[in-house]
């Protein structure tokens, strides 16, 4: 069965420090995977896709199929840095595709 | 164009009620999903539908029900509430319903007493 793995549950860093937010997932197929953040009081937004390649707001993550990982990183934190972050796999399940989300890793950056 | 949007935002039940929540996708989106989200078990996915049918149904009981109208509008209804459905549902859209970047509403606070 699917799963995602997000072993942090708070991580705190200093502003202007490096970040990496860990996402591990189990999953037989071909792996389609996102990032997602929660600002305080907004909504789940999308952060990044793998398979853009983008970078978005200083952040990338790598797909590493032999260590099925998807770490989120960015080099220098930011205060509004500050959210919850889910890593998420998309599979597609009885004829439709949705998404299974890791518990969240909540990021603290400390000015 | 407008995002997914979500009614009622706040919600409060007493259990054995039933409740029904709304949501409205992106304009021209077809697939809506909808999540549960809790403390303790995160986000878990409930169900998909498309074009007014059901495609896919996470691992919830059968007091959890949906449907889809005609203009991609869709509604969860949940029967003979318990403490345990307090939760935030999430429903998000996108266009196909494939493997398309989903977008999320703001979600519905149902809060059981």
């Amino acid at each position: 069965a699917q799963r995602v793995t997000q072993p942090e549950k708070l991580l705190s860093v200093f502003k202007g420090a490096p970040v990496e937010l860990k996402c591990n997932y189990s999953y037989s197929g071909s792996p389609e995977l996102f990032w997602y953040v929660q600002y305080s009081r907004q909504r789940l937004q999308l952060l990044l896709r793998h398979i853009s390649r983008e970078s978005i707001k200083g952040f990338t993550a790598d797909l590493n199929k032999g260590e099925t990982s998807f770490h989120l990183k960015k080099p220098f934190a930011q205060e509004e840095d500050s959210a919850m972050y889910y890593c998420a796999l998309l599979y597609s399940g009885a004829g439709s595709y949705q998404l299974t989300f890791g518990k969240g890793t909540k990021l603290s950056v400390i000015p | 164009k407008a995002g997914v949007t979500q009614t009622p935002r706040y919600l409060i039940k007493t259990r054995g009620q039933q409740v029904t929540l709304s949501c409205s996708p992106i304009s021209g989106h077809r697939s809506v999903s909808w999540y549960q989200q809790t403390p303790g078990q995160g986000l878990q996915f409930l169900f998909e539908y498309f074009s007014e049918t059901q495609r896919n149904k996470g691992n919830f009981p059968g007091r959890f029900s949906g449907r889809q109208f005609s203009n991609s509008r869709s509604e969860m209804n949940v029967s003979t509430l318990e403490l345990g459905d307090s939760a935030l549902y999430l429903c998000a859209s996108t266009q196909t319903g494939d493997a398309d970047t989903q977008y999320f509403g703001p979600g519905t606070r149902l809060t059981v007493l």
